[in-house]
């Protein structure tokens, strides 16, 4: 069975400065991993995926996160936040042993930016 | 851009009722799933559903849901008798084939409330 763990509730950060958001995953196979947004009230929007290639994923309002194997990690990441990037940050992977490759969600990581 | 809808955003019901929760994937999607988020906690995987069928289910998903693909754009969840641990917020996915990369997109929810 897969999983992933996201170790932090939240993280805080300071607007303009670079901001980390922590995941780590467990899988049989060859992972497909991703990183959902969700804003208050809202649905979960897609920000990026890591399925082959390049370990550096960029995705979505200026994200990207690094693949890696030897720590079985999918951290996420921006260089610079911004108070609208304040939000519900899940981390997800991909199921394949089914065939019909449901999405495992973690616990989500609540990112605050302080203005 | 095409997006995944839901009707109704909220949902109030009293216990022992049935309720309906309606979803319209994107067009060309052959594969649609269910999930729900209880408040505070991680996104759930229910259901997927492919070629008119249930794929795969997990064991939140016992007797009293079904799901149904009525016509060529609706895809419907139905809890026969809600119970109040069914509050939880509601969110219907779909995606277009079946390779590994390909990516869940996300309707905006259903938030139930069982009374």
């Amino acid at each position: 069975a897969q999983s992933v763990a996201q170790p932090e509730d939240q993280v805080n950060v300071a607007e303009g400065n670079p901001l980390t958001v922590k995941c780590t995953y467990s899988v049989s196979g060859n992972p497909y991993l991703f990183w959902y947004v969700q804003y208050p009230n809202r649905g979960l929007q897609f920000l990026l995926k890591y399925i082959t290639g390049d370990n550096l994923v960029k995705g979505s309002y200026g994200f990207e996160a690094e693949f890696n194997k030897s720590q079985t990690s999918f951290h996420l990441k921006k260089p610079s936040a911004l108070v609208s990037d304040s939000a519900l940050y899940f981390c997800a992977v991909r199921d394949i042993s089914g065939g019909y490759q449901k999405v495992t969600f973690g616990t989500g990581t609540k990112l605050q930016v302080i203005p | 851009e095409p997006e995944v809808t839901q009707t109704p955003s909220h949902q109030v019901t009293q216990m022992g009722q049935e309720v309906i929760l309606r979803c319209v994937p994107i067009s060309n999607h052959l594969y649609f799933y269910w999930y729900r988020q209880i408040l505070g906690q991680k996104v759930e995987f229910l259901v997927s559903f492919y070629n008119n069928e249930i794929s795969e289910k997990s064991e939140i998903f016992d007797d009293q849901f079904s799901v149904e693909r009525p016509d060529g754009s609706n895809f419907t969840l139905k809890i026969r008798s809600t119970k109040l641990e069914d509050s939880a917020m509601y969110f219907c996915a779909s995606r277009f084939g079946s390779g590994g990369g390909d990516t869940q997109y996300f309707g905006p929810g259903t938030r139930l409330t069982v009374l």
